[in-house]
């Protein structure tokens, strides 16, 4: 089974430009999150998507940032204008119903992003 | 608001030397997660601790959950190199976010 998928790896852009994640989950996975890890810190939780509906956005900085989930399936997260301060690794995670009694989340490898 | 501390933040420990981390959090909570990440990887979940009291073992880890002490510990038993790794511990409680410790960077030397 394949997990969950992101891209790209990693991106380096200037401030001010716009920049945008992809997130595949893993197949028949109804939830998906966006996290932001910074250097030496835990995973945040930036979004939560049930479905195509956005549950739980209460962290995201929506003056800057914004997400889609269209079909229920892929997602991805945008930032316009990046900041320096958005240089950090945006994680991706999936979980299924199925395993919703203990909420077990499954993560993909993250996008490394740098801003200069 | 659920808060959760690890410590240690960082800990370099001898191959064949047990050790714990210890988590803590500051409500209660419904369900205690442990989390492996090696550099530039994902996260792999380990555990998912349900209930006071719950133990589970995977190799060389064992971790468990005290729920009276809103306290979990991830005990290692004598490391290994393949052990070095950053390890989180996460709480949820109800339907609020998984909140992450800042995780525990293990060396293990020889």
């Amino acid at each position: 089974e394949a997990g969950v998928v992101q891209s790209p790896r990693y991106k380096i852009i200037e401030k001010k430009q716009p920049v945008a994640f992809w997130c595949n989950p893993i197949s028949g996975h109804n939830t998906l999150y966006w996290y932001l890890q910074n250097l030496g810190q835990g995973p945040e939780l930036l979004i939560r998507y049930e479905n195509e509906e956005a549950v739980d956005d209460s962290q995201l900085p929506k003056d800057r940032f914004s997400a889609e989930r269209l079909k229920g399936v892929d997602s991805t997260l945008k930032i316009q204008p990046a900041e320096l301060g958005d240089s950090a690794v945006y994680l991706c995670a999936s979980s299924s119903r199925l395993s919703s009694f203990n909420n077990e989340q499954f993560f993909g490898p993250g996008t490394r992003l740098t801003v200069l | 608001e659920l808060k959760v501390e690890q410590n240690p933040l960082f800990l370099s420990m001898q191959e064949g030397k047990n050790y714990t981390i210890y988590c803590n959090y500051s409500t209660t909570s419904d369900r205690l997660y442990w989390y492996r990440q090696d550099p530039g990887k994902s996260l792999e979940s380990l555990f998912v601790l349900l209930s006071n009291g719950a133990v589970k073992q995977e190799g060389r880890l064992m971790a468990s959950l005290d729920t009276k002490a809103r306290l979990s510990t991830l005990h290692i038993t004598a490391a290994v190199h393949d052990l070095s790794a950053t390890y989180f511990c996460a709480a949820v409680s109800g339907n609020t976010p998984l909140v992450f410790g800042k995780g525990t960077r293990l060396s293990v030397i020889a």
